[in-house]
């Protein structure tokens, strides 16, 4: 079982504030990362898939970064609104024929008015 | 629209019987996943499938059977041998190697 982590498990911010939250993931045989956005009532949606090592996407005001070397992505969050609120997921996929996606727990996100 | 539908979204079983869970997508996807989360916890794979009739055991695939008939559906079975199976279990396809998964609004399975 492949073992990927996030943290905090939960995080509450003001409106305004930015934040950010981690994923780690094993550092070899790395094949892609992906980051999730979980709504209540609703479907996991993609934010990013990141593939290269440094790389760093951006939607809105959602920025993520990756580190294959070390094991581990950041995803930012700028001037967090109530509607960011929601859980957000990574999802690492080894390298190889096998389409295996392995989530993390999670990081529940409260933004406050 | 394209999708990924689940059906039902509620599902109440009697201890001993199987039971069988629906995903549908008309998204062409090769690749379809079955995911359980608990309370606390994040999604955990059962099975996964690449092509029409093909499926591989996910972390937690004992008490569960899966078929995959037709590149659009991918049911689960919810087997009397599962010890634990009141949960929330989450359907996904992806396209290929480098894509996202697209996910269906789950089934939300209660033992009583």
């Amino acid at each position: 079982i492949l073992n990927v982590e996030q943290s905090p498990q939960s995080l509450h911010v003001q409106e305004g504030d930015s934040t950010n939250f981690t994923c780690s993931f094993p550092s070899s045989n790395f094949y892609a990362l992906h980051w999730y956005r979980w709504e209540t009532a609703k479907s996991p949606e993609a934010l990013f898939v990141m593939t290269l090592n440094g790389d760093e996407k951006k939607k809105g005001r959602i920025s993520a970064t990756l580190n294959t070397k070390e094991g581990y992505s950041y995803l930012y969050i700028k001037g967090s609104q109530p509607e960011d609120s929601a859980t957000y997921l990574c999802a690492f996929r080894l390298s190889g024929s096998a389409r295996q996606l392995t989530f993390g727990s999670g990081t529940q996100l409260t933004v406050l008015p | 629209d394209g999708g990924i539908t689940q059906s039902p979204k509620y599902l109440f079983r009697k201890e001993g019987q199987n039971v069988t869970l629906s995903c549908e997508q008309n998204l062409n996807h090769d690749a379809m996943y079955w995911y359980r989360q608990d309370p606390g916890q994040g999604l955990r794979l059962i099975y996964y499938s690449q092509i029409v009739n093909d499926f591989q055991k996910g972390d937690i695939a004992e008490g569960y059977s899966v078929s995959r008939e037709k590149k659009e559906s991918f049911p689960l079975t919810v087997t009397s041998a599962q010890k634990n199976p009141t949960a929330f279990y989450l359907c996904a396809s992806r396209e290929d190697k480098n894509t996202e998964a697209f996910f269906g609004q789950g089934t939300r399975l209660t033992v009583v």
